[in-house]
């Protein structure tokens, strides 16, 4: 069965410093991958998604991800984070041939302090 | 906002009552699932449907049914509640293939 490994649980950063969350995957096929983010009272929503192409993807609000295949790993990215990405962080990994599920790591808890 | 709805959000009640946690979602999705989290862990997938009168249990072994009668609907039920049923339940949806899912605001549901 596939597993999604998120190494940080709880991460917190001053505003302006740079963000990079772990991801990493166990499945040795082809993968599609995505980071959710869930802001405080707010539903999970899909930050960035990777499927083929450029391995550097890049999301909304100023993320971006790169999918190293030979890592297995899909680590999220942000230059300078803001007060607003106070969030929850998910990634989430599904195979390309079975798309019956999405595997979600644990989650990292941001907390960016003003 | 989320095109996905999910009530109640906050859930109490007592062991042996029977719930129904409703979703509803309104983009014409025909994939629906239902996801079991507890805090610190991942989502689980305990029920996923391919559209109406399609039902399938996922990963997670769960005493939950669900039905998927309207293409928007896809309400999950728990006969007889227990406290191990305490958790959040989030209900999403997507098109096709591996679209991304949209999420509802979840129920977390307890127990007593």
């Amino acid at each position: 069965a596939q597993s999604v490994s998120q190494h940080n649980h709880h991460v917190i950063l001053s505003e302006a410093a740079s963000l990079e969350l772990g991801c990493n995957y166990s499945y040795g096929g082809t993968v599609n991958l995505f980071w959710y983010v869930q802001y405080p009272g707010q539903h999970l929503q899909l930050l960035l998604k990777y499927f083929s192409g450029d391995p550097l993807v890049k999301g909304i609000k100023g993320f971006e991800a790169e999918f190293i295949k030979s890592k297995f790993s899909f680590n999220l990215r942000k230059p300078s984070v803001q007060w607003s990405d106070t969030a929850e962080y998910f990634c989430a990994v599904t195979s390309w041939a079975g798309a019956n599920n999405l595997f979600f790591g644990t989650g990292t808890r941001l907390t960016v302090i003003p | 906002e989320a095109d996905i709805y999910q009530t109640p959000r906050y859930l109490v009640i007592g062991t042996g009552k029977k719930i129904t946690l409703e979703c509803s979602q309104t983009m014409g999705h025909d994939k629906m699932y239902w996801y079991q989290q507890d805090p610190g862990m991942e989502l689980h997938l305990i029920h996923y449907s391919y559209g109406v009168n399609s039902t399938e249990k996922g990963d997670l072994s769960s005493e939950s049914t669900v039905s998927r009668i309207r293409t928007e609907h896809f309400p999950l039920t728990l006969e007889s509640a227990r406290p191990s049923h305490t958790s959040q339940y989030l209900c999403a949806s997507s098109n096709p293939g591996n679209s991304p899912l949209h999420f509802g605001n979840g129920t977390r549901l307890t127990v007593t």
